[in-house]
């Protein structure tokens, strides 16, 4: 069965510093991976997705970037964090071209920019 | 663009009854997906159910089930016999064009009472 980590789930930072958030799928291959941010009380926020090893699609423009530089791991980053970047951040797969349209989630970091 | 509406901040349900969350849409789109998520406490985002646009039938998982309307744009989500761990936010979300991505509503808070 397929299983996606992500790590820290908690992070405490000051403003300016900069940010890696990883995230690793097992059990599948060539999966569709999403960045998204949920602000507190609100939805999800679509940041970044990849449909293979070195894609990347910026949905919004900001200070964050991600790259993937496996097939099955994506990361989340910053090289100056601002407090606006503070969040929960949700990594997502979905099969490939191959696979259903629902995505699933990882357990998410919860981000605090100080 | 695809745009997803919740309406209803918040539930209330009793325990065993029949709660229904409502869910519009907008789009463009001739082919798209509908899902249902679930975000308990944890932050986890769980994947519920989903309703292609072309299916006859309303899709149905367990005590969930999407009473799909497409005249009226609209993709209820119904539990049915309440329990009290389906206490959280639940998000409808639409599949966009493209490479799958989702766009989210704000969220419905549901709430179960003993």
């Amino acid at each position: 069965s397929q299983t996606i980590h992500q790590w820290p789930a908690t992070l405490v930072q000051p403003v300016g510093s900069p940010l890696s958030l990883e995230c690793t799928v097992e059990g599948t291959s060539n999966p569709n991976l999403y960045w998204y941010r949920q602000a507190a009380g609100r939805g999800l926020q679509l940041l970044f997705y990849s449909v293979g090893i070195g894609q990347i699609s910026s949905e919004v423009p900001q200070n964050l970037s991600a790259s993937r530089p496996q097939d099955r791991q994506f990361i989340l980053s910053s090289k100056k964090l601002l407090l606006s970047d503070s969040g929960f951040y949700l990594c997502a797969w979905r099969a490939g071209w191959t696979g259903g349209d629902e995505q699933y989630f990882g357990p998410g970091t919860r981000l605090t920019v100080t | 663009a695809q745009k997803i509406t919740q309406t209803q901040p918040g539930m209330f349900v009793q325990e065993k009854e029949a709660v229904t969350l409502d869910c519009t849409y907008d789009t463009s789109d001739p082919s798209y997906g509908l899902f249902w998520y679930k975000q308990p406490s944890s932050g986890e985002m769980i994947f519920l159910i989903y309703q292609g646009s072309y299916d006859q039938q309303n899709a149905t998982e367990g005590r969930y089930s999407l009473n799909f309307q497409k005249a009226r744009k609209s993709a209820n989500l119904v539990i049915s016999a309440s329990q009290l761990g389906d206490s959280a936010m639940y998000f409808c979300a639409m599949r966009g064009s493209g490479y799958s991505t989702l766009t989210f509503g704000k969220g419905t808070m549901l709430l179960v009472s003993p």
